[in-house]
C-alpha cells in the first residue's frame, strides 16, 4: 500500500513544493515512479526509479527516496504544475499506486 | 512517434462484456510490455494487469478473478483487454500505457488517450 500526503497542497508561484509517498513494506529495487495528471488528460511520467527524471521532464521535478519513503519535489513551482500527482511502486506485483496528491497553484 | 491509440467509448449492461483494444505504433512492439489501468471518474489509478508482447504471457491484478483477459496480435501491433461480467463500477477510463523498458517492472512512459467504459442499466 502506498500512502500519498498531504492529500492537498497549496502553492504560490516560485515555490517548493513537496509530496511524499510512503510504502507499507520496502520497494524493490526503489522502483518507484511519479506521474502528473492534469483534468482530462491521461497521466504523464515524471520520474522513475526513485531519482530519474523521463524524457522532456524539466529539473525542477526531483525524486528522492528509498526503502519506504520517497519524496517529490517540485522547485520554482509554475502555474502549469497544478494537477494531481501520483507515485506508483512497479518493483512486485500486484502494480500500486498512491492515492493522489492535489497541488493547487 | 511513439503512440498507442484505444478504441472508442463503450456502453454496456451490467453481466455483459466488452473489449478494447491499443494500436501501437512508432517503436518495437516487441521490446516493451504493454499495461492495463483504470480510472474511474474522480478517483485515482487501479492496475489491472500487464502482457508480454513476445510470449504473450499475462500478469493480472489479483482483484479480477476470472473477470479479464489480454491479448495481443503481434502482426497489428495491437493489444487487448477483455472484461466479463461487468459491474455498475467497472466504469470509468481504461488505458493501456507502456512499458518504459523490456522487464515487466518497469515505470509507465507512453499513455494511450483512454477509453471510457459506461457500465449502465
Amino acid at each position: 500500500v502506498l500512502t500519498q500526503s498531504p492529500g492537498t497542497l497549496s502553492v504560490s508561484p516560485g515555490e517548493r513544493a513537496s509530496l511524499s509517498c510512503r510504502a507499507s513494506q520496502s520497494v524493490f529495487r526503489n522502483y518507484v515512479a511519479w506521474y502528473q495528471q492534469k483534468t482530462g488528460q491521461a497521466p504523464r511520467l515524471l520520474i522513475y526509479d526513485a531519482s530519474n527524471r523521463a524524457t522532456g521532464i524539466p529539473d525542477r521535478f526531483s525524486g528522492t527516496g528509498s526503502g519506504t519513503d520517497f519524496t517529490l519535489t517540485i522547485s520554482g513551482l509554475e502555474t502549469e504544475d497544478g494537477g494531481m500527482y501520483y507515485c506508483q511502486q512497479y518493483g512486485r506485483s500486484p502494480v500500486t499506486f498512491g492515492g493522489g496528491t492535489k497541488v493547487q497553484i | 512517434q511513439v503512440q498507442l491509440v484505444q478504441s472508442g467509448s463503450e456502453l454496456r449492461q451490467p453481466g455483459a462484456s466488452v473489449r478494447l483494444s491499443c494500436k501501437a505504433s512508432g517503436y518495437n512492439f516487441h521490446s516493451h510490455y504493454i499495461n492495463w489501468v483504470r480510472q474511474a471518474r474522480g478517483q485515482g489509478l487501479e492496475w489491472l494487469g500487464t502482457i508480454n508482447p513476445n510470449d504473450g504471457s499475462i500478469d493480472f491484478a489479483p482483484t479480477f478473478p476470472g473477470r479479464i483477459s489480454m491479448t495481443r496480435d503481434t502482426s497489428t501491433t495491437t493489444a487487448f483487454l477483455a472484461l466479463y461480467s461487468l459491474r455498475l463500477e467497472d466504469t470509468g477510463v481504461y488505458y493501456c500505457v507502456r512499458g518504459r523498458g523490456g522487464s515487466d517492472s518497469e515505470a509507465y512512459d507512453v499513455w494511450g488517450q483512454g477509453t471510457e467504459v459506461t457500465v449502465s442499466s
